[in-house]
């Protein structure tokens, strides 16, 4: 069955760049959830979408961005890159209403900011 | 590719009784399993953790078992309290590779 899939899998960037993290949720599901782990740490939640709209908003910087596309895809923009970003990002998704808590994470995207 | 599965979405327990829940996976090469909790729109909160040296690891109320064997590890809670309602994952890793099971919704009925 297919999964998640997020792009790239590893990530590095110089402080102050930009960088564009991609997640591909699962087919038919419509709600997308981003989550960033730093080392040692919990996830954290950042944000969600529902059919394009955002749905949640948690601890997301104001320097990072995110929507969701016609064909449900997300992609968080981060700009400004700062040291302590370096963390594995999660992408999840999910299919609103039954089992909406089911979450269906992807294999992460490790972004390290030199 | 789901290589974690936790393939009951939901579980309904009486106060008091024991919770269990499984989780079972396929990538023999994972070394480390852990479990969280999670509420709404807040991310997963690190409960506990089993290392594959070991068969059970326990803390409080939580213990997890893990049958290397059958690739499948389960937390059990006793007694369970209200409090635990909520969404729990597991998650297994080698490395830096995390992968994470769709969760299971737990909800203890007073």
């Amino acid at each position: 069955a297919a999964g998640v899939i997020q792009s790239p899998r590893h990530l590095i960037k110089e402080k102050r760049e930009t960088a564009t993290l991609k997640c591909y949720p699962i087919p038919r599901h419509d709600t997308v959830y981003w989550y960033q782990q730093g080392p040692g740490q919990d996830p954290q939640f950042l944000i969600s979408f529902y059919e394009k709209m955002q749905s949640d908003k948690g601890s997301i910087p104001d320097r990072f961005s995110a929507q969701q596309f016609s064909d449900y895809h997300s992609e968080l923009n981060m700009s400004s890159l700062e040291l302590g970003d370096s963390a594995l990002y999660f992408c999840a998704s999910s299919r609103w209403g039954s089992q909406r808590e089911t979450q269906y994470f992807g294999p992460g995207t490790r972004l390290l900011v030199l | 590719d789901q290589q974690v599965k936790q393939n009951s979405p939901s579980l309904s327990v009486q106060e008091g009784r024991i919770s269990i829940l499984n989780c079972d996976y396929t990538n023999s090469m994972f070394d480390y399993f852990l479990w969280y909790k999670k509420y709404p729109a807040e991310g997963p909160t690190f409960l506990i953790s089993i290392s594959s040296i070991k068969d059970k690891n326990e803390d409080g109320r939580f213990t997890v078992f893990l049958n290397k064997s059958a690739k499948h590890l389960s937390l059990h809670i006793v007694p369970s309290q209200p409090g635990d309602s909520a969404v729990y994952f597991c998650a297994a890793s080698r490395l830096n590779d995390m992968r994470f099971g769709a969760g299971t919704r737990l909800t203890v009925k007073p």
